[in-house]
């Protein structure tokens, strides 16, 4: 079956630059998604179609594909963003990623 | 905005089947070109897609539960539901419902419900 891989967790200062990787054999050929998590809380969409940022995301909330690898780039991270991430694509079936800790401290 | 909502038994006995309704709000299902997703989520563990219908009945499944699983749905009621057979422990967890937009050759979960917590056990 069709997996995404990522890192389990990531840590960044408040106003430095996080970056969240998704590898994923279709990624070449198939858009990723992003979603964040936060505790207790339905996850949101921040990133559609490898790059695109939905209405009410903020700006520093950005995404890269190249080859396998898909990046979830947060610029200016905030303690608010401390959530978990994860990105969403598909092969044959739709799959969730293994979700990353983003922790800002 | 569309709201979604899930209900449903918040325990479930092993070996029996779960059964969960999801109830739109703020729009017609069955108006645009959406899907509707079932997400379910162990405590403590990732997000894992379980299938989708579209209004017209199409309905596609996560390949490694799609022998249990059953989605419909209930263009009258603005409502589709989960039906998840043979449950185990391991079908502990808090299940959300969802709204799919399709663009670019893939669907995607846009609007969330809150989730439900069903618990399986004896």
């Amino acid at each position: 079956s069709y997996e995404l891989t990522q890192p389990p967790s990531v840590s960044v200062s408040p106003g430095q630059t996080a970056r969240i990787t998704c590898s994923g054999d279709a990624l070449p050929k198939k858009y990723a998604y992003w979603y964040q998590q936060k505790s207790g809380q339905a996850p949101v969409l921040v990133i559609y179609e490898d790059s695109k940022r939905p209405s009410g995301i903020p700006e520093r909330f950005s995404g890269s594909s190249s080859g396998t690898m898909a990046t979830l780039t947060i610029s200016g991270a905030q303690v608010e963003d401390e959530a978990d991430y994860y990105c969403y694509s598909t092969d044959s079936s739709y799959v969730f990623g293994t979700g990353t800790k983003v922790t800002v401290l | 905005q569309v709201q979604l909502q899930e209900s449903g038994p918040g325990l479930v006995k092993p070996s029996q089947t779960l059964s969960l309704t999801c109830t739109v709000s703020g729009g017609s299902i069955s108006s645009g070109s959406y899907y509707w997703s079932w997400i379910r989520q162990p405590a403590g563990k990732g997000l894992e897609w379980i299938g989708r219908i579209y209004t017209s009945g199409s309905t596609n499944y996560n390949p490694s539960l799609k022998s249990r699983v059953t989605i419909s749905v209930d263009t009258s009621k603005n409502q589709f539901s989960l039906k998840l057979s043979s449950v185990t422990a391991a079908d502990t967890a808090v299940y959300y419902c969802a709204r799919d937009d399709c663009s670019g050759g893939s669907c995607y979960p846009t609007y969330w419900g809150q989730g439900t917590l069903v618990t399986v056990s004896s």
